[in-house]
């Protein structure tokens, strides 16, 4: 079945460090990717998407890469700040392409 | 402010008493869609929408209704609440009618069925 799993539930880095969260997903056939933060008590909020047809993509400090071959997606927080502490959630379009699957989620903790 | 609403953001209610969630969004958004949020298993969907008056089952849809009359709102129906309801609940929209598009989430409704 479809699955969107993260390598590691949580993360802790110093202020300042990039950050990286990886995400590992089942569906070979899935054009599409996306990264949401969600802070305590707040809706999922979106980050960063990219499509199959690219390998990276950069936003403002953070940037998606996209590893077809092994099924792998990671995000890079640059100079990572207290305010960057938050749940992190990969999600890729599912199969018959109506929806997002959602991985389970890393939880960044920035301490200055 | 372009932005999904969802109403109430707290209800605590009793196992069996009929309650509905409001979700409405002002982004003129083809697809919505509802979820749920429970510890360890992450965000789950109900149920979504392509268009008005076009609904389907997303991977956990036992015990939800949904309706979606107006392109606006897309309310979340519970007919006969249980205990293990209970959960964090958000709407979500997208432009496009196919859901594997950015996705804008609500605020979130905390539900607790006692």
């Amino acid at each position: 079945g479809e699955s969107v799993g993260l390598h590691l539930p949580t993360l802790s880095v110093q202020e300042g460090d990039n950050s990286i969260i990886n995400c590992a997903y089942s569906n070979s056939a899935s054009d599409y990717f996306i990264w949401y933060k969600q802070e305590s008590g707040k809706g999922p909020q979106f980050i960063i998407d990219i499509r199959s047809n690219m390998d990276k993509r950069q936003g403002q400090r953070v940037t998606v890469l996209l590893n077809k071959t092994v099924k792998h997606l990671s995000l890079q927080i640059a100079a990572t700040q207290p305010g960057d502490s938050a749940v992190y959630f990969c999600a890729e379009a599912n199969q018959a392409g109506t929806a997002l699957i959602f991985g389970k989620g890393t939880t960044l903790s920035v301490s200055s | 402010e372009a932005q999904v609403t969802q109403n109430p953001r707290y209800l605590i209610t009793v196992t069996g008493k009929k309650l509905t969630v409001t979700c409405s969004q002002n982004m003129n958004h083809e697809y919505m869609s509802w979820y749920r949020q429970d510890p360890g298993l992450g965000l789950r969907q109900i149920y979504y929408s392509m268009n008005v008056e076009v609904t389907d089952k997303g991977d956990v849809p036992e015990g939800y209704k949904v309706s979606r009359k107006e392109k606006r709102n897309f309310p979340l129906i519970l007919e006969s609440p249980s205990p293990n309801q209970t959960s964090l609940y958000f709407c979500a929209s997208s432009l496009g009618d196919t859901g594997t598009d950015t996705q804008y989430f609500g605020p979130g409704t905390r539900l607790t069925v006692l």
